[in-house]
């Protein structure tokens, strides 16, 4: 079965402060994995999307890893606007149609 | 980028009436949709996976007499709760992916579903 893990459940940061998210997935023949981030009361928003082992994608202060067991989230220099959820999914070949979603990272950053 | 709307944000309804809720894409055609449930904190589970023109493809254990859905066009589909009860209040999300962006799904913004 499919499994998805994000860790930490909650991440707290001041400003300025850098981390990482991790997202650990077990997968049958890995189509793609994908980022999203979301807001309270909000769907999510795509962030990334991640083929193959060694690839990277960067957007603003975000930058996102994939190796064969996990993908990491990369936060540099976060503000406060990052506070959010970030939801990592896994998409299988098999069934192309569907995401398996981890329960998420819990972001907060303080001024 | 692609826009999926959905409607109502909020709807708060007595327990055993019906609640229909709307999932429209904007600006492109989508022969797949896909509803989700959210809990508090929790991971977003897959419901069912809509189909324009035919009948949805429900996950184990949805009941698909409790929450049915319509695909009647190529922009919009629906997810009816039927006799709505309290430990159906949820976050609703449903989601849409176009042709040729590598499996990337669009979300709408979500029903948040009260029932008291």
């Amino acid at each position: 079965e499919d499994q998805v893990t994000q860790s930490p459940e909650a991440l707290r940061l001041q400003e300025g402060e850098s981390s990482s998210l991790n997202c650990s997935y077990t997968v049958s023949g890995l189509r793609g994995l994908f980022w999203y981030r979301q807001d309270p009361g909000k769907g999510p928003e795509f962030l990334f999307t991640l083929y193959s082992a060694g690839e990277e994608k960067e957007k603003e202060r975000l930058k996102a890893t994939l190796t064969k067991k996990e993908s990491f989230l990369h936060i540099t220099a976060p503000k406060p606007e990052d506070s959010a959820t970030y939801l990592c999914a896994v998409q299988r070949g098999e069934y192309g149609n569907k995401l398996v979603f981890g329960a998420g990272t819990i972001l907060r950053v303080k001024s | 980028g692609a826009v999926v709307s959905q409607h109502p944000s909020r709807v708060i309804c007595k327990s055993g009436t019906s609640v229909k809720i709307e999932c429209r894409s904007l600006d492109f055609q989508a022969t797949t949709m896909f509803w989700y449930r959210q809990f508090p904190k929790k991971s977003l589970m897959l419901m069912a996976t809509s189909n324009e023109g035919s009948k949805a493809t429900y996950e184990q254990g949805v009941e698909k007499d409790k929450f049915l859905i319509n695909h009647a066009s190529l922009t919009l589909s629906t997810l009816t709760v039927t006799s709505a009860h309290p430990e159906d209040s949820s976050f609703y999300i449903c989601s849409a992916r176009p042709l040729g962006t590598g499996g990337k799904l669009f979300f709408g913004s979500g029903t948040q579903l009260s029932v008291l």
